[in-house]
């Protein structure tokens, strides 16, 4: 079955350094969204990137998809405290209503 | 504006207890539904969704299920809880159309002893 895999599993750096989590599925997807789950909260949407190769900012967030539409990645520049938390993307599956969440990249940052 | 509601927040319940969570969602028609489980340090597992009354689509085969009895409620049940089934149970809602954004609710902490 589909597959949504996350890279790294944990980062922790320290507060200024830069961050990069990396999203690989095992088919081509429509879209990818991203989203954010802090520390003991529920899930937040993010972004979601349509087109390959689309590269989209939220201030200090970059969210790039890849041109064969089967990776993504979202970059933090200049990390801060406000970034802790965990990190997922998700993709569809083919012709439902579902996502498949990958495994999410948790973020520790250190001031 | 659409907001989503579940209760109870955290729950703790012996082995073998029945078990109902609920979520109901505002501010919208016809939305898709879906449970997620999330174990703790974990990602996201899609338990249920569904996109209409009374359609509901299992993912994973487990002692759960899930029922939508109205149009923007979806409930979460079990007639005898294991300890596997402790984890975060979240609620989402999302626009009728596929491919859009998942809203989700601040989740159910179930623990059982």
């Amino acid at each position: 079955g589909q597959q949504v895999m996350q890279i790294p599993q944990y980062q922790h750096v320290q507060e200024g350094e830069d961050f990069t989590t990396y999203c690989n599925s095992s088919t081509t997807l429509s879209n990818i969204q991203w989203y954010k789950q802090r520390p003991g909260g529920h899930p937040v949407f993010l972004i979601q990137l349509v087109k390959s190769g689309e590269v989209k900012k939220q201030k200090r967030l970059t969210f790039q998809f890849g041109e064969a539409k089967k990776n993504s990645s979202l970059h933090i520049t200049a990390t801060q405290t406000t970034d802790v938390g965990t990190y997922f993307c998700a993709g569809p599956t083919s012709g439902t209503y579902k996502y498949i969440f990958g495994t999410g990249t948790r973020l520790k940052v250190l001031a | 504006s659409q907001t989503i509601h579940q209760w109870p927040a955290t729950l703790v319940q012996p082995v073998g207890s029945p078990l109902s969570l609920e979520c109901t969602v505002e501010g919208t028609s016809n939305p898709n539904l879906y449970w997620y489980r999330q174990a703790a340090g974990r990602g996201l597992q899609l338990l249920f969704y569904s996109v209409g009354i009374g359609q509901i689509s299992s993912e994973v085969p487990q002692n759960l299920s899930a029922s939508r009895p109205q149009d923007r409620q979806f409930i979460l049940s079990s007639k005898k809880l294991l300890l596997s089934d402790s984890g975060f149970y979240l609620c989402a809602w999302s626009l009728e159309r596929g491919g859009n954004t998942q809203y989700f609710g601040p989740g159910t902490r179930l623990t059982v002893l």
